[in-house]
């Protein structure tokens, strides 16, 4: 069971807008720490997507944003793709001094 | 540019202590604010944090596995090493590291390495 708590799927059409949510406690997401995402396709590394709650690296198409609201934090991808179809994983930080994953959330392209 | 590899064993047998590598370029763990981390993934489940080591020597670990894990750097060979003892068929993942990037509070992994997959079977 991870403390970060994701939706196991979610799906939509071509086009189309999904979010998908990551929700933590008063020990790690609320207490302020930040919260990344991470893309991972299909028998490849993780690789990251959104950084500091809202921050896309060099290279990653402004179709997917970050934000965070008290304990939980949301991606959101717009004009979904066929290419967007994989497993997002978010990660936070806990006042015990650990990195903290998600279940992650696969993503079908309808 | 900054890339990172994992070494190691593909197969160990339950009790055995796992030795993993990881070999990386572009960065040096002598420069302050760095750090590499370990983080596992069990074929088709979640990601999972084991261990960070940073750039002074502080260590830390994932609290369910600390007392099964050891990580090291050599920084003269950019190389970091983590051992897991008592090794058991629910250890059966994929192994990656990753370098630690700075947020602006906590930090996240810029930088991965493919993974090596380590089976736990007798």
């Amino acid at each position: 069971q991870s403390v970060l708590t994701q939706p196991p799927s979610v799906s939509g059409a071509p086009g189309q807008r999904v979010t998908i949510s990551c929700t933590g406690s008063s020990s790690n997401i609320g207490a302020g720490y930040d919260v990344h995402w991470y893309q991972q396709l299909p028998g490849t590394a993780p690789k990251l997507l959104i950084y500091g709650n809202s921050n896309r690296p060099s290279g990653v198409p402004d179709r997917f944003s970050g934000s965070k609201s008290g304990t939980s934090a949301s991606l959101a991808i717009t004009g979904l793709q066929a290419e967007d179809e994989a497993d997002y994983y978010c990660q936070s930080y806990d006042s015990s001094l650990s990195a903290l994953f998600g279940g992650g959330t696969k993503l079908t392209v309808l | 540019q900054i890339t990172l590899k994992e070494s190691g064993p593909t197969l160990v047998k339950p009790t055995q202590t796992l030795t993993l590598t990881c070999t990386f370029s572009g960065f040096s763990l002598s420069t302050s604010g760095v750090g590499v981390g370990w983080i596992r993934q069990p074929p088709g489940k979640a990601l999972e944090w084991l261990a960070l080591i940073y750039w002074d020597d502080d260590k830390r670990y994932s609290p369910s596995l600390k007392s099964r894990l050891t990580i090291t750097k050599d920084t003269s060979k950019n190389q970091v090493v983590l051992t897991m003892t008592n090794m058991d068929p629910v250890d059966t993942a994929t192994y990656y590291c990753a370098h630690r990037r700075v947020a602006a509070a906590g930090y996240y992994f810029d930088y991965w390495g493919q993974g090596t997959l380590v089976t736990v079977s007798s």
